[in-house]
């Protein structure tokens, strides 16, 4: 069957560390992966994408990691600040479904000052 | 530029009953998603309008059902709801039909059914 797994647990980490989240998934075979950015009562906000063909996206602090034979995308946050606490959503763009967006259940990260 | 509004923000219906939640995409974008998120999951997607067109669904029974306006504003309508229908249902908007990259999320709309 087709899943998408991230994080189950959520993340605790100390400020200034750096936050690494996990997606795998199985058998999709996505165009690209999405990372997004969800608070509380609010819709998701969308961070990066990486394409098929790319292994490494960065913005700011942010860098993502795609690995197709893995199957595995890995998510970084640098320097990590209290701000950065949220829950963040891994998303795969399947084609067969006219691309649209598979998502994980979500990781939760709690950054302590 | 005005970002992807919903309304309204809550509701609360008993089951039974019939729903309709709508959304204005975001401007010059013409593909709006609709999507259910349960509590401490992620968004499930329901369907896709294209340009007035249903351009996708997913697992979703009939009961779920949507339009998309000239304008590209789009509504979801919900009948015989039932209590698992309690969720945040979100719209995302963007631009380009079956060539998507980023969507544009709404905040959502919390329903209750009791």
């Amino acid at each position: 069957s087709q899943k998408i797994e991230q994080n189950s647990e959520a993340l605790n980490i100390q400020e200034g560390k750096t936050a690494t989240l996990t997606c795998n998934y199985t058998n999709y075979s996505p165009a690209y992966l999405q990372w997004y950015r969800q608070d509380p009562g609010r819709g998701p906000v969308f961070l990066l994408l990486i394409r098929e063909n790319e292994k490494e996206k960065r913005k700011e602090r942010l860098k993502v990691t795609f690995d197709t034979t893995l199957k595995q995308s890995l998510f970084h946050i640098t320097a990590s600040q209290p701000a950065d606490s949220a829950t963040y959503l891994c998303a795969l763009a399947v084609m067969e479904y006219g691309n649209k967006l598979v998502f994980g259940a979500g990781t939760i990260l709690r950054v302590k000052s | 530029e005005t970002g992807v509004t919903q309304s309204p923000t809550h509701l609360i219906k008993t089951r039974g009953q019939q729903v309709t939640l709508r959304c204005s995409s975001q401007s010059g974008h013409n593909t709006v998603s609709w999507y259910q998120q349960a509590l401490g999951q992620g968004p499930q997607f329901i369907f896709q309008y294209y340009r007035e067109e249903e351009n996708g669904r997913g697992n979703f029974p009939p009961r779920f059902s949507g339009l998309q306006f000239p304008n590209y504003s789009s509504e979801l309508n919900v009948n015989a709801l039932e209590l698992d229908d309690s969720a945040l249902y979100l719209c995302a908007s963007s631009f380009g039909g079956g060539r998507i990259e980023t969507q544009y999320f709404g905040p959502g709309t919390r329903l209750l059914v009791l």
